[in-house]
């Protein structure tokens, strides 16, 4: 099983709708992001989370929010869906004892039409 | 702030070739990380090297090397020998001092038979 997983894979959605992308880990790291992959654009983080209370913006936060419901699990929710929301999402997390490395998710692909 | 240039987009080659991947970063912080991830076309995010500031030594990695040259703040990634599973979107990325990861916008490798 993978260390990062990430519910749905894929989902396609209208705009407007509200939509929610989970994950949870069992690598027992207490940092956790959310980045959103565009073609072209790269890797560009939405949200971070440190520990359990604490959660930051990230480059590009406006249109979604988050929350931390435990160490292992990390949501990310579009309160509002655009199409310009469409893109591949990464959940990741990282060791706070180590040079900062992440430890990726599988992606969810995510189309809203 | 942190930036990191990929300055090459898309880079084609024909399978045997050698091909370098660039990778120019910019930090104030005298300790930072560099990473190169790799995303194949089934889209998951694999960690390819890490390599802290204060060790500029090259790593080689059986048809895999990292050239990391503080003077040019550059950290560029040759594959020798290439084969066709090697193409892929490769990510460099940089974290210095109590910052998140900054990614570059990635390089799409297309290596032909």
């Amino acid at each position: 099983d993978a260390d990062v997983t990430q519910t749905p894979r894929n989902r396609i959605t209208k705009t407007g709708k509200r939509i929610m992308l989970e994950c949870s880990q069992t690598k027992g790291h207490d940092r956790m992001y959310w980045y959103r992959q565009d073609p072209g654009l790269g890797l560009r983080l939405i949200y971070y989370s440190f520990d359990v209370k604490d959660i930051n913006k990230g480059e590009i936060s406006d249109g979604y929010s988050v929350s931390r419901q435990a160490q292992a699990k990390f949501s990310l929710s579009l309160e509002s869906a655009i199409p310009n929301q469409t893109a591949l999402y990464f959940c990741a997390t990282s060791d706070p004892r180590g040079p900062g490395e992440l430890f990726f998710g599988e992606g969810s692909r995510l189309t809203v039409l | 702030a942190q930036k990191v240039t990929q300055a090459q987009t898309e880079i084609s080659v024909v399978e045997k070739e050698d091909v370098t991947l660039d990778c120019v970063y910019e930090t104030r912080d005298t300790t930072y990380y560099l990473f190169w991830y790799k995303q194949p076309p089934s889209g998951e995010l694999v960690f390819l090297i890490r390599r802290n500031s204060f060790d500029e030594q090259n790593e080689i990695s059986g048809r895999y090397s990292w050239n990391f040259q503080k003077s040019t703040s550059s950290f560029n990634f040759t594959i020798t020998a290439s084969q066709v599973v090697d193409s892929a979107v490769y990510f460099c990325a940089l974290r210095s001092g109590y910052s998140t990861l900054t990614f570059g916008k990635g390089t799409m490798l297309l290596v032909s038979p």
